[in-house]
């Protein structure tokens, strides 16, 4: 079964203001991993954390998680109508070694120029 | 270096037909994840495999599906007696490290269509 449930499934916003989505899992974790999709292509891997952090960034980015809550959230801030994508969380399981993801359901994001 | 490269991009069978789908990591990774995405979902995890091995295939259904890869060349995903339902984005994903905390580079993707 899938790990992941993100929130909202869908969001749209005007350029310039800042989106938020947010994923919960269900089982324990090595890390944390978020993605972007847009329409009809591959994934594109966009920051990592891991279970013993708690927050971080890249860009515009900011990726915070929280392991007590099983849950953790992805801000784009000042977004652009280049952000349109679908974004999905990924989580890595701390046994088995094997690094498979288990994708979350995916929040489609729309930014409106 | 080039990324992960799949081939076809679009793929169209029909129904009982087999479909075979190639996968080449990037340079210098030796570990290969299969991984398929239905219409308005996420993707599902199906194989993982090194060279010459299949390590972990718990996403794999039981029938039809098998998937190797092979010391010389790409990875392969095969698909016998397509059905409607194996409709799907078919992703591949290398890495050159497998515990976990390495991030997985994603080619674009084989869109299967089974008529």
């Amino acid at each position: 079964s899938q790990q992941g449930e993100e929130d909202p499934q869908a969001l749209s916003i005007q350029e310039g203001e800042n989106a938020t989505m947010n994923c919960s899992y269900k089982t324990s974790i090595n890390n944390l991993q978020w993605y972007r999709q847009n329409s009809g292509r591959g994934l594109v891997h966009l920051i990592l954390i891991r279970s013993n952090e708690r927050e971080k960034h890249s860009g515009r980015l900011r990726v915070t998680l929280d392991t007590s809550k099983k849950s953790s959230s992805l801000l784009i801030t000042a977004s652009r109508a280049a952000d349109t994508a679908s974004y999905f969380c990924a989580t890595v399981s701390p046994s088995g070694n094997t690094g498979k993801l288990i994708f979350g359901q995916g929040t489609t994001l729309q930014v409106k120029p | 270096n080039a990324g992960v490269m799949q081939n076809p991009r679009h793929l169209v069978r029909r129904r009982g037909q087999e479909a075979r789908l190639r996968c080449s990591p990037m340079k210098g990774h030796s570990h290969v994840y299969w991984y398929r995405q239905l219409p308005e979902e996420g993707l599902k995890f199906m194989v993982y495999l090194q060279k010459e091995n299949i390590i972990d295939e718990s996403g794999m259904p039981k029938e039809r599906f098998s998937a190797e890869f092979p010391k010389e060349g790409p990875s392969i995903l095969r698909i016998q007696q397509v059905v409607r339902g194996d409709s799907a984005a078919y992703f591949c994903a290398s890495s050159p490290l497998a515990i976990g905390t390495d991030t997985q580079y994603f080619g674009p993707g084989t869109r299967l269509t089974v008529l």
